[in-house]
């Protein structure tokens, strides 16, 4: 069954203009991982925050997580027309961490040049 | 960084053809790897988490006869569509988790999927 939800499920942005997606889930986590997926293509890791931690940083990248809340966002700075693609939430449940991988619905981000 | 290969990219065959896709880690060994389903513009729904050296467990829903799953080594988990009819044309991604040596809260890393189309 799905777990993490984003909203929105469509952003239109752009270039230059910050994005922010949010990511809302049910059951309690070993972490939270986002992900990007070009068209037609696999998914790429992007940053993973464990359940005791409430912000991380990667570049232009930056996820928030609130456990009290179960949410999540990710904000892309600076957007680039390359920025455009559908970004997934992911909420790892399992007992052993590693598995039980449960994705929300995506954000399809649109960047315009 | 960790890869995984996903192969074949492409198949188009007739109903009733049995279609293997082939998940391999290229450079770390994965114990478990994640067979997903994405139907266009939705997300992943996991069909079945292989484990390497016994069965597969399997979601709710998904019946194990169709869905023929082989993990036979640590780099290597094969998903087999058997008797494959157009209501299972979609595009399948494997993942694996690893890749920053032991412990736990590792990234998932997908292969680019497996687009099935049956006539």
């Amino acid at each position: 069954s799905q777990q993490g939800e984003e909203d929105p499920q469509a952003l239109s942005i752009q270039e230059g203009e910050n994005a922010t997606m949010n990511c809302s889930y049910k059951t309690s986590i070993n972490n939270l991982q986002w992900y990007r997926q070009n068209s037609g293509r696999g998914l790429v890791h992007l940053i993973l925050i464990r359940s005791n931690e409430r912000e991380k940083h990667s570049g232009r990248l930056r996820v928030t997580l609130d456990t009290s809340k179960k949410s999540s966002s990710l904000l892309i700075t600076a957007s680039r027309a390359a920025d455009t693609a559908s970004y997934f939430c992911a909420t790892d449940s399992g007992p052993f961490g590693n598995n039980d991988m449960r994705f929300g619905a995506g954000t399809r981000l649109t960047v315009k040049p | 960084g960790a890869v995984v290969s996903q192969h074949p990219s492409r198949v188009i065959c007739k109903s009733g053809t049995s279609v293997k896709i082939e998940c391999r880690s290229l450079d770390f060994q994965a114990t478990t790897m994640f067979w997903y389903r994405q139907f266009p513009k939705q997300s992943l729904m996991l069909m079945a988490t292989s484990n390497e050296g016994s069965k597969a467990t399997y979601e709710q829903g998904v019946e194990k006869d169709k869905f023929l799953i082989n993990h036979a080594s640590l780099t290597l988990s094969t998903l087999t569509v058997t008797s494959a009819h157009p209501e299972d044309s979609s595009f399948y991604i494997c993942s694996a988790p690893g890749g920053l040596g032991p412990g736990l809260n590792q990234p998932q890393h997908f292969g680019d999927g497996t687009r099935l189309s049956i006539l």
